[in-house]
């Protein structure tokens, strides 16, 4: 079965640089997600989109915004990166027409290194 | 949202059953509980979800007593490679909702 996939998988930028991970979800999945997992610690929610609005904001900084795209794909900007921003960055999808539970599944991750 | 209680961590070795106990004691009436595995580096794994009583799929049982103020997740014969944090959260999965993690359970499966 298709996943979400994510790219890139590997990024390593240097402090004050941009960077744009991009996630594409499961076919005919509405709904995205964005979280980022620091070393050793727990996933945590960024923000949410569905049907191309945004639908929740969590824990993300200013420097960092998000869309997605006519074709349900998202894509997360980040800019004047600092070395704390340096995590696993996870995008998750799920469908609301699937029912009342909304599974979230989840892509392998970018792993963003700023130097 | 609830806030969710688990252990730290925990061992057993290749073929036992474990089992992982969370406690919501301020589980909403419309939320359900659901468990995500991660192994290190990948992303969160949906393992199962339920609302009330016992839910039992390919991969493991959830078991939900009248209350619901915890659940235990339960896996049959372990074995190393479901050696992996077992995050339990809570929440109203009707339509969009992020996910809380909190601190999850570190599991370690011996030989």
């Amino acid at each position: 079965a298709a996943g979400v996939i994510q790219s890139p998988r590997h990024l390593i930028k240097e402090k004050r640089e941009t960077a744009t991970l991009k996630c594409y979800p499961i076919p005919r999945h509405d709904t995205v997600y964005w979280y980022q997992q620091g070393p050793g610690q727990d996933p945590q929610f960024l923000i949410s989109f569905y049907e191309k609005m945004q639908s929740d904001k969590g824990s993300i900084p200013d420097r960092f915004s998000a869309q997605q795209f006519s074709d349900y794909h998202s894509e997360l900007n980040m800019s004047s990166l600092e070395l704390g921003d340096s995590a696993l960055y996870f995008c998750a999808s799920s469908s609301r027409g699937a029912g009342v539970t909304d599974t979230q599944y989840f892509g392998p991750g970018t792993r963003l290194t700023v130097l | 949202l609830a806030k969710t209680t688990q252990p730290i961590s925990m061992d057993s070795y290749e073929g036992q059953e474990v089992n992982i106990t969370c406690s919501h004691n301020n589980i909403a009436t419309n939320d359900y509980i659901t468990w995500y595995q991660q192994f290190p580096s990948q992303g969160p794994r949906f393992i199962i979800q339920g609302y009330k009583t016992k839910v039992t799929n390919e991969v493991a049982s959830l078991f939900i007593p009248a209350d619901r103020k915890s659940s235990t997740l339960s896996l049959p014969r372990v074995s190393l490679s479901d050696t992996a944090v077992y995050y339990c959260l809570v929440g109203f999965s009707g339509g969009y909702n992020k996910l809380i993690f909190g601190a999850g359970t570190r599991l370690a499966v011996h030989p």
